[in-house]
């Protein structure tokens, strides 16, 4: 079975301080992991994934396969930052079951 | 391009009542599924289908039933409806890469079951 765990329900920080949202997850195999956002009043969508290793809006995310965890990171939040992020994970290959976690929603204080 | 079309937006239903969520895609996606979002529980898939023909089930089947005889639509039915079955319910679609590509979400609709 795979699991997608976010510990923190709700983050709060002020603008300018660095930002952490955890992820670990848990899967047999070698998982895809990817970090969905969701603004106020907008569509869900793709924020980055970790075979692009790219930085989307300031924030990056790294396997770390040993300690199972995809933790999304951001040295500077800013305000407009603020939203509901998930973590989601597939399996790859012919696994087509995308799960997501419980989500986290982050506060960016001005 | 319209993207993910979920219709409708807002529905009120008693328990028992019957309904059913379109959902459309233009991009010729073969990924399409649906996901429903309650408070503190996050995501949770529901159904999903990587082509015409082919459905299978997520982690909430129960209560719901999908079909897919087009590329383009991916409706979901609730046969009789229950307030456990109240919640945002969420369609997506992705080309089908092994869910490496981006999936594309509708803006969701929201369903109350009284």
């Amino acid at each position: 079975a795979q699991r997608v765990t976010q510990p923190e329900k709700l983050l709060s920080v002020f603008k300018g301080a660095p930002v952490e949202l955890k992820c670990n997850y848990s899967y047999s195999g070698s998982p895809e992991l990817f970090w969905y956002v969701q603004y106020s009043r907008q569509r869900l969508q793709l924020l980055l994934r970790h075979i692009s290793r790219e930085s989307i809006k300031g924030f990056t995310a790294d396997l770390n396969k040993g300690e199972t965890s995809f933790h999304l990171k951001k040295p500077f939040a800013q305000e407009e930052d603020s939203a509901m992020y998930y973590c989601a994970l597939s399996g790859g290959g012919s696994n087509y079951k995308l799960t997501f976690g419980k989500g986290t929603l982050l506060t960016v204080n001005p | 391009n319209a993207g993910v079309t979920q219709t409708p937006k807002f529905q009120v239903l008693k328990t028992g009542q019957s309904m059913t969520l379109q959902c459309a895609q233009d991009m010729n996606h073969e990924y399409m599924s649906w996901y429903r979002q309650d408070p503190g529980m996050g995501l949770r898939l529901i159904h999903y289908s990587v082509g015409a023909g082919i459905t299978d089930q997520g982690e909430v089947p129960n209560g719901y039933n999908v079909s897919r005889s087009t590329t383009e639509d991916f409706p979901l039915r609730l046969l009789s409806a229950a307030p456990s079955q109240t919640s945002v319910y969420f369609c997506a679609s992705s080309k089908l890469q092994g869910l490496t590509g981006e999936l594309f979400f509708g803006e969701g609709s929201r369903l109350t079951v009284l």
